[in-house]
């Protein structure tokens, strides 16, 4: 079955403690895409990735780091968690360079808090 | 960078009925691609139809059907025939269609309520 996954799910955690979320997609998709989710803002994005070893800071980056080694991985990494950080993530992945009309596919979310 | 603005937070519609939900966007480009997501509770981000902006004609995906308005830089979503499935967030969200266009922007949303 063609998904992107996300782990963990759900996350609470206390500030300044590192963490990473997990992303992983099986459809050999070259870009892929980390969001936050908040209640009235919508989704803005925070990093993207066009194909291995190839990043990009979209809209909301600071507090953020990412890693493209492996085609199918893109993992979300919380150097220093703050409660500002506290929010739903999603990621997501779809063809490139190909049309960029392409569909993006979408984990299925992690709720993340920071206390 | 691009906006796009969804004005309204809150909808509802009687199951049966048609709704409209409203989004605008600000670009400068002339070539771009707009879509319309769909996030029932369950989180799950699901694409619902999408629209290119050099096709003049609208895009429709059996209930649901967009207006395109270039000019106006307007994409509202009609969803007819409302069903209680169809209760859930909806986000408009743009992308540009040119080598650059590697950044995707999402409206705040419009909570969409199907009463029976």
């Amino acid at each position: 079955e063609a998904q992107v996954t996300q782990n963990p799910r759900y996350l609470i955690t206390v500030t300044g403690k590192k963490l990473t979320v997990t992303c992983s997609q099986n459809m050999n998709h070259e870009y892929m895409s980390w969001y936050r989710q908040d209640p009235g803002l919508g989704l803005r994005q925070i990093y993207y990735s066009m194909n291995v070893e190839v990043t990009d800071k979209g809209d909301v980056p600071e507090g953020y780091k990412v890693s493209r080694k492996e085609k199918r991985n893109f993992p979300l990494i919380l150097e220093s968690p703050s409660p500002n950080q506290t929010s739903l993530y999603f990621c997501a992945s779809s063809l490139f360079p190909a049309e960029p009309g392409d569909e993006q596919f979408f984990g299925p979310g992690t709720r993340l808090t920071v206390l | 960078a691009q906006t796009v603005t969804q004005s309204q937070p809150e909808m509802s519609v009687q199951e049966a009925e048609t709704v409209t939900l409203s989004c605008t966007y600000d670009t400068s480009e002339s070539d771009y691609y707009l879509f319309w997501y769909k996030q029932p509770p369950s989180r799950q981000m699901i694409l619902v139809i999408r629209q290119e902006a050099y096709k003049q004609q609208n895009a429709t995906e059996n209930r649901f059907s967009v207006n395109f308005q270039k000019a106006a830089k307007s994409f509202s979503l009609k969803i007819s025939d409302s069903q209680l499935g169809d209760a859930a967030m909806y986000f408009c969200a743009y992308r540009s269609a040119d080598s650059t266009g590697n950044q995707f922007y999402f409206g705040t949303g419009t909570s969409l309520t199907v009463i029976p």
